[in-house]
């Protein structure tokens, strides 16, 4: 069954370094998101992405963050310089577009991010 | 708020028991997603339920939608030591995002 994958599957980075987080989508899927769980609250909504545009961002996807599907598979975040506060498990997720679909999302594994 | 919350926070049954979750929620919704996540883990899509349906079933899961009561509820019948999970709902609203509630943690002992 097709699924959603993510790389590296934990980071751990410097205060103020970048990391680039790799997600690669289910492939007949167009839209594609970014969610976070800091640990023991909820999951959260990032950006979502279609067409090669964001699509819709929350508040917390702030000048820090960007998205990218640099390839015809591979969907990425970046976080430019890293806070303390972005420590979390980000997950990746797709859905498909069409007649028929209600936007069941589905989520990759995710890359627990550690900022020491 | 838009998101849901669950009830119970958190459930410990016995194995072969039935499991029952709640989502309660203030806004109209185009549809509701439950979700699974074992410790640590991703979440694993469960079921879909649009807003113009009452009920759907899927293997061992029954899920229900009132939305006049504007709740859910999520049914895991005949449970087993591999459903020890946390359940989630997430409801759409109208833009393609997703908003989850705090979750319920279901404990089944064997």
């Amino acid at each position: 069954e097709p699924e959603v994958t993510q790389t590296p599957s934990h980071q751990v980075t410097q205060m103020g370094q970048e990391v680039i987080l790799r997600c690669v989508p289910i492939s007949n899927h167009l839209y594609f998101y970014w969610y976070r769980q800091i640990l023991g609250q909820k999951v959260e909504f990032l950006v979502s992405f279609y067409n090669n545009e964001i699509s819709e961002k929350s508040e917390i996807f702030d000048d820090q963050f960007s998205v990218e599907r640099p390839d015809g598979s591979n969907f990425t975040l970046k976080i430019r310089s890293t806070k303390l506060e972005d420590s979390a498990m980000y997950f990746c997720a797709s859905s498909e577009l069409g007649l028929g679909t209600y936007n069941e999302q589905f989520f990759g594994p995710g890359t627990r991010l550690t900022v020491l | 708020s838009q998101q849901g919350e669950e009830d119970p926070q958190a459930l410990s049954i016995q194995e072969g028991e039935n499991a029952t979750m709640n989502c309660s929620y203030k806004t109209s919704i185009n549809n509701l997603q439950w979700y699974r996540q074992n410790s640590g883990r991703g979440l694993v899509h469960l079921i879909l339920i649009r807003s113009n349906e009452r009920e759907k079933h899927s293997g061992r899961l029954r899920v229900t939608l009132d939305t006049s009561k504007k709740s859910s509820s999520l049914l895991i019948t005949a449970s087993r030591a591999a459903d020890t999970a946390s359940y989630f709902c997430a409801l759409e609203t109208g833009r393609r995002a997703l908003t989850f509630g705090s979750g319920t943690r279901l404990q089944v002992q064997p």
